[in-house]
Formats: structure tokens, C-alpha cells, sequence
């Protein structure tokens, strides 16, 4: 079973428009993180988010935010105000357990979103 | 703004050769890793890397492989004899801590088996 699963393959957005990118997540363990990365057309990996599994709030970093809904095991990326910047892939990745031992990152497949002027 | 860094950006190695892949972590970190991306596919872990020692494994990161820190800021990942399907990026990753620590990425090593 997928333990990361991005249902969109890509997205489409319009300038200074949201969007949100959706992520799955299936874990058993009470302990997680979830994390979204970037990774633009040159390949670099670039860290956006991050979400606890205890943490009570959305995770929030400038234009990105974390809707993190437990109940529905679900970690959604929403970017405000789309800038042509944002054209990337986008990755969602969990790492379980993370007061356990393991240290290794499950990422999704990603989601490529095109910004449009 | 401390980041990880990966030499070389790009290597084209000819099948049966060994390549070294080299990154050095963010300095006050203590976690090492390496993960690896075939084209067009999902990021996939390889190993990590604490106190000198392979603290967990993928089954990708079979005995072709090996990592080592051979001093205080470099940190390398080794393929002893590639293979076609060895062709990906390569990321090296470092983390200050266990837990809630982030895992930053360097910029990749493209690699290409011929």
C-alpha cells in the first residue's frame, strides 16, 4: 500500500490565485511528520512545510500552509497568491516514528503545478 | 543561509565503474543520508548515516553501495561497480537531530550510466 499518495499528477493556476495540492498519508504509527518539498526544473529538493502529528495548529510558513486534518489522515498544501516562481513539483513525504529510530523520509510522487500569467 | 552541498552536479560514468558521490552537510548537523530519484519518479531513501555508523538501510542500498565520512564535513556515497539502473539523481540530506528535525537536501548529483 502507498504509505504517500498525491492524487494529481499536476495542477493549473492562475496568478495571485490559491491552490491546494492534496496528500494521503497512511500510517499506523501515533508518532509522524509530514513535510512538503519543492523541487523546480533545475532538481534541487527545497523544504517548504512541516507538520507534527501532536502539533494542534496548521503549520503555516509565509505564502505556504498546512491543512492538516488527523481524522481523515490527510496533509494538504495550500499556496496563497501564486506567484510564476511556484511552477514546480511538489512533494509530500512522511517520516514515521520519529522518536523510534527511523529516520528515512516516504515520499509521494508529487504533483507538478504550472502557474499561469 | 547554511546549506548542504554535492559535487559533482553531473557525472557520466561508463557501466562497471565505480563513482564517488560527495556532499558536505550543513556543519552542526549530526544526521547524514542519501536518497536517490530515477527520472520522472518519486524520491526514494537509500541510507542514513549517524555517529560514523549506517544507522538504517533501504534493500535498494545493496553491497555495491557504501558511505563513509572520511573527515569532519564530507560525507560520500559510493557505487563500486554501476549499473545502467544506477542512472538518477542522487540527494544527500542532513538533519540536526532525531524527531522533529527537518531533513534540508543539497542540490543533487545527476548521474548517468552509459
Amino acid at each position: 500500500a502507498q504509505k504517500i499518495t498525491q492524487t494529481q499528477p499536476g495542477m493549473f493556476v492562475q496568478e495571485k490565485e490559491a491552490v491546494t495540492l492534496d496528500c494521503t498519508y497512511d500510517t499506523s504509527d501515533q508518532s509522524y511528520g509530514l513535510f512538503w518539498y519543492k523541487q523546480p526544473s533545475s532538481g534541487e529538493m527545497i523544504f517548504l512545510i512541516y507538520q507534527g502529528s501532536y502539533d494542534e495548529q496548521n503549520a503555516t510558513e509565509g505564502r505556504y500552509s498546512l491543512n492538516f486534518q488527523k481524522a481523515r489522515k490527510s496533509a494538504n498544501l495550500v499556496i496563497s497568491a501564486s506567484q510564476l516562481g511556484d511552477s514546480a513539483m511538489y512533494f509530500c513525504a512522511m517520516r514515521e516514528d520519529p522518536q523510534g529510530g527511523s529516520e528515512k523520509l516516504v515520499f509521494g510522487k508529487g504533483t507538478k503545478l504550472t502557474v499561469n500569467p | 543561509e547554511p546549506e548542504v552541498t554535492q559535487t559533482p552536479s553531473h557525472q557520466v560514468t561508463q557501466m562497471g565503474q565505480e563513482v564517488i558521490l560527495r556532499c558536505v552537510p550543513i556543519s552542526n548537523h549530526l544526521y547524514f543520508y542519501w536518497y536517490r530519484q530515477i527520472l520522472g519518479q518519486k524520491v526514494e531513501f537509500l541510507v542514513s548515516f549517524y555517529n560514523n555508523e549506517i544507522s538504517e538501510k533501504s534493500e535498494i542500498f545493496d553491497d555495491q553501495f557504501s558511505v563513509e565520512r572520511p573527515d569532519g564535513s564530507n560525507f560520500t556515497l559510493k557505487i563500486r561497480s554501476t549499473k545502467l539502473e544506477d542512472s538518477a539523481m542522487y540527494f544527500c540530506a542532513s538533519s540536526g537531530a532525531r524527531g522533529r528535525e527537518t531533513q534540508y537536501f543539497g542540490p543533487g548529483t545527476r548521474l548517468l550510466v552509459l
